[in-house]
């Protein structure tokens, strides 16, 4: 039983325009998300957060909204770039001390020029 | 460079064979996590330690054995592994709060084939 969904496994964008990235998850005891970004070889690194106590967290060219009735959260990239083309993943925490993440499956995203 | 190094990065070994993965962070964390990424599948909790106190097995099977010396350490001993177990290994480590910030840094993992 998957807790975390990604269910488009690709995105395709053009560099400049948006990319939105979604992700559902059916555990309501979470109440904080991350999305991180993998490139091929390397481990996955930390992109932005947010809290349930929020809607929305922007960081630069990064805004993650958060939907706690529908129990959606979706991350923009604008505008897009080309080194953005990466592997993104959505995780999500119950708020345990230990920080244990649950995973989406991911989206592989590709910005091209 | 996220301050997790894991070695080696890539590791073939034999079902019979006995191998160990190492993991090293020096960011001050006390929380430190195995994690595994098979093809096509989202990233898979194996493990979690809290100071240096295993506080979480994730049903895994005793062919994986864990060990943290101490908090920056933390190794996976491979023993009489399956070709399924074939994955993509990686550890991570977060400071140890109560509250929110569970943010985990990851090392770049072990690539690991099982002949």
């Amino acid at each position: 039983d998957q807790q975390v969904k990604q269910n488009s496994p690709s995105l395709s964008v053009q560099e400049g325009r948006i990319s939105i990235l979604n992700c559902d998850y059916t555990n309501s005891m979470f109440d904080y998300f991350l999305w991180y970004k993998k490139y091929p070889a390397e481990g996955p690194t930390f992109l932005i957060s947010i809290s349930s106590i929020k809607d929305k967290n922007e960081d630069g060219r990064f805004t993650v909204f958060l939907n706690k009735s529908a129990k959606h959260l979706s991350l923009h990239i604008v505008p897009s770039q080309p080194g953005d083309s990466a592997v993104y993943f959505c995780a999500a925490s119950d708020g345990t001390s230990y920080g244990k993440l649950t995973f989406g499956q991911g989206t592989i995203l590709t910005v091209h020029p | 460079e996220t301050g997790v190094t894991q070695t080696p990065r890539h590791l073939v070994m034999g079902m019979t064979n006995k191998k160990s993965l190492k993991c090293e962070q020096h960011l001050g964390h006390n929380a430190m996590y195995w994690y595994k990424q098979s093809a096509k599948k989202p990233l898979e909790l194996m493990f979690v330690y809290s100071l240096e106190e295993r506080v979480e097995n994730n049903s895994v099977p005793s062919r994986f054995s864990p060990e943290c010396p101490n908090s920056s350490h933390l190794f996976l001993h491979l023993h009489t592994l399956q070709p399924e177990d074939s994955a993509l290994y990686l550890c991570a480590s977060s400071p140890r709060r109560s509250s929110r910030d569970t943010e985990a840094f990851f090392g770049q993992g072990t690539r690991l084939t099982v002949v």
